[in-house]
């Protein structure tokens, strides 16, 4: 069966410092693999979607970035952290196709002061 | 206008009682369709597909109607442990996931 694997669970970083989170899924092979972002009594905002090694897709424009060094490994990161940048970060993963849900992981929970 | 809109609730059900969510969606085209539960800070997880033709898991069911461009999610006997977020999911295409804000449902005892 698939696992998939998020760390840190809990964060707390002050403002300007560099952020890295990381996701690793286990049991698949060339998943989709997915970063969102859940702020306080928000939806889910989905930051970058990768389908394979080194190719990244960006959704939203900010100071975060995302890179996929391995193909079940996705790596979040941020270089100077903002105060907005607090929230639940979460990964998915899902096989390619129609119909195909997402799975997440337990995800980041992540307070920038 | 958002892509995936819900009713927020709260939806304050007892025991026993039927409760369904809806969920509208803006792009006609879309293809695929899901409902998520969310439990109290933590990762949402996937309850079930909508397909075309409704479908049923248990207590739940699932139906899309194409025309009015909506998607419901039945919950039939509620348990006290049905008591989560319900988050509707619409994919356009691709790799695009629209998540709405989530429908809350307490179940009472």
């Amino acid at each position: 069966s698939q696992t998939i694997h998020q760390w840190p669970a809990t964060l707390v970083q002050p403002v300007g410092s560099p952020l890295s989170l990381e996701c690793t899924v286990e049991g698949t092979s060339n998943p989709n693999l997915y970063w969102y972002r859940q702020a306080a009594g928000r939806g889910l905002q989905l930051l970058f979607y990768s389908i394979g090694i080194d190719q990244i897709s960006s959704e939203v424009p900010q100071n975060l970035s995302a890179s996929r060094p391995q193909d079940r490994q996705f790596i979040l990161s941020s270089k100077k952290l903002l105060l907005s940048d607090s929230g639940f970060y979460l990964c998915a993963w899902r096989r390619d196709g129609i119909g195909v849900g997402q799975y997440f992981g337990p995800g980041t929970r992540l307070t920038v002061t | 206008r958002k892509e995936v809109e819900q009713d927020p609730g709260p939806f304050n059900v007892p025991e026993g009682a039927t409760v369904a969510f809806n969920c509208t969606y803006s792009n006609s085209a879309s293809q695929s369709f899901f409902w998520y539960r969310q439990d109290c800070r933590k990762e949402p997880k996937l309850l079930m597909s909508v397909y075309s033709s409704g479908n049923e898991d248990g207590r739940f069911t699932a139906q899309l109607n194409r025309a009015s461009q909506y998607i419901s999610l039945l919950i039939r006997d509620s348990k006290l442990s049905d008591s989560a977020t319900y988050l509707c999911v619409v994919n356009p295409s691709g790799n695009q996931f629209y998540f709405g804000t989530g429908t809350s449902l307490t179940v009472i005892p």
